[in-house]
Order: structure tokens, then C-alpha cells, then sequence
């Protein structure tokens, strides 16, 4: 089992849609956890982090933690096609170091 | 805030050449700093951590020898891929911590070829 999983995609959602990201990890002693967002070619930049179960909303974006679930996703309201990418869920699992685990990533299409 | 820089964004080199990338944190001071190598259509895999004014702790399976890192101040660290082979073509990916912040800011990347 992969510490941390995300379906490759990819996902198409149409433009003003909302999508839905999902990331499982298997640390149940994870602590917190990171949405990044990577266009082709370039570094990841960050969305978002959450460190407690529930919904965390900033602008278009709502992260969801569910730790009992293991489970982390990302909403994208009124998706556009900027939104188009790679997005990659990170997970800490605490200990020395704070590095993080990322999944392969989930690529996004948002189509006019 | 939190930007971090890379140099250079692209290098091209001969096989056996050694070649330095550098990471700076522009606008905080990165106690530790991350390298990261990323193959096309593949998940970062983390390479080694470096904390400022020790040696790096490198992961499992990679080659401190090969993969020189030095972490001299708290805005700079520098990747040295040494007798670069065309597999180690790739690119490298660095990212910067704040001292007790958990939150990594990544480098714009540097794209190495090894012919």
C-alpha cells in the first residue's frame, strides 16, 4: 500500500463545475497535511494545509480532513481553466525532520 | 512572502561534469531546506534534508557521494550532482522551512541534462 494515494486522473470537469479531489494515507499518526498545485514544467505552489478534521475554506478552494477516515481532499468551486493541473496532497507525518510524503497526483482538466 | 529561488532554472552538461544548483530563501530564513528530484509524469521523491550548519540527511538509496549538499547559511543550501550521468537527468526541486514553521515553499526548479 502507498503511504499516500491519489487517482492519476485525469479529471475533467467543465467550466463554473466543482471538483473534487481525494487523497488517502495510510500514517494514522499523520499530523498534518498540504494541497499543492503543479502546471507542467513547473514547481509545486501551495493551495492549502489543514491540520484538524473538518472543512478549511480560502476563496475557491475548501480542503476536508477526515482522520478517523484517513482521507484529505480538495474542493475547487466555479472551476476554471487556470485551474488545469497537477495536484498533489502532502502528508507530514511528524517526527524528526517534518518531511513530507506526496502523492503522484491528481491531474485536473477544466474544459471550456 | 516565503519565496525561494533557484540557480540555475537549466543546465545542460557532458557526462562526468559535476554541476551546482543553489536554493536561497529571498525573504525568511530557511532552517532546513529540501532537494527533491522529480521524473516526467512521477510524484517528488525527496532526495536528502539539510538543516543549517549540519550535514544533510539523505534518504534511502541516495548516493551522498554523488549527491553533495552543503547548508552554509539560513537562506542558502546548494545541490552538487557530481559525475552527472544522463541518468541523473531530471529535474531537482528544491524547498525551504522556516524554524517551527511546517508549511515547504519550492524553488521554481532547475531542469538538468546530462548528455
Amino acid at each position: 500500500q502507498k503511504e499516500v494515494e491519489q487517482n492519476s486522473g485525469p479529471l475533467s470537469v467543465p467550466e463554473g463545475a466543482i471538483a473534487s479531489l481525494n487523497c488517502t494515507y495510510s500514517d494514522r499518526g499523520s499530523q498534518s497535511f498540504f494541497w499543492y498545485r503543479q502546471y507542467s514544467g513547473k514547481s509545486p505552489e501551495l493551495i492549502m494545509s489543514i491540520y484538524s478534521n473538518g472543512d478549511k475554506e480560502d476563496g475557491r478552494f475548501t480542503a476536508q480532513l477526515n482522520k478517523a477516515s484517513q482521507y484529505v481532499s480538495l474542493l475547487i468551486r466555479d472551476s476554471q481553466p487556470s485551474d488545469s493541473a497537477t495536484y498533489l496532497c502532502a502528508v507530514n507525518r511528524g517526527g524528526g525532520g517534518n518531511k513530507l510524503t506526496f502523492g503522484t497526483g491528481t491531474q485536473l482538466k477544466v474544459e471550456l | 512572502g516565503a519565496v525561494v529561488s533557484q540557480h540555475p532554472s537549466r543546465v545542460i552538461c557532458k557526462s562526468g561534469t559535476s554541476v551546482k544548483i543553489e536554493c536561497r530563501s529571498l525573504d525568511f530564513q530557511a532552517t532546513t531546506m529540501f532537494w527533491y528530484r522529480q521524473f516526467p509524469k512521477k510524484s517528488l521523491m525527496l532526495m536528502a534534508t539539510s538543516n543549517e550548519g549540519s550535514k544533510a540527511t539523505y534518504e534511502q538509496g541516495v548516493e551522498k557521494d554523488k549527491f553533495l549538499i552543503n547548508h552554509a547559511s539560513l537562506t542558502l543550501s546548494t545541490l552538487t550532482v557530481t559525475s552527472a550521468h544522463p541518468e541523473d537527468s531530471s529535474f531537482y526541486i528544491c524547498s525551504a522551512r522556516s524554524q517551527g514553521g511546517e508549511t515547504q515553499y519550492f524553488g521554481p526548479g532547475t531542469r538538468l541534462l546530462v548528455l
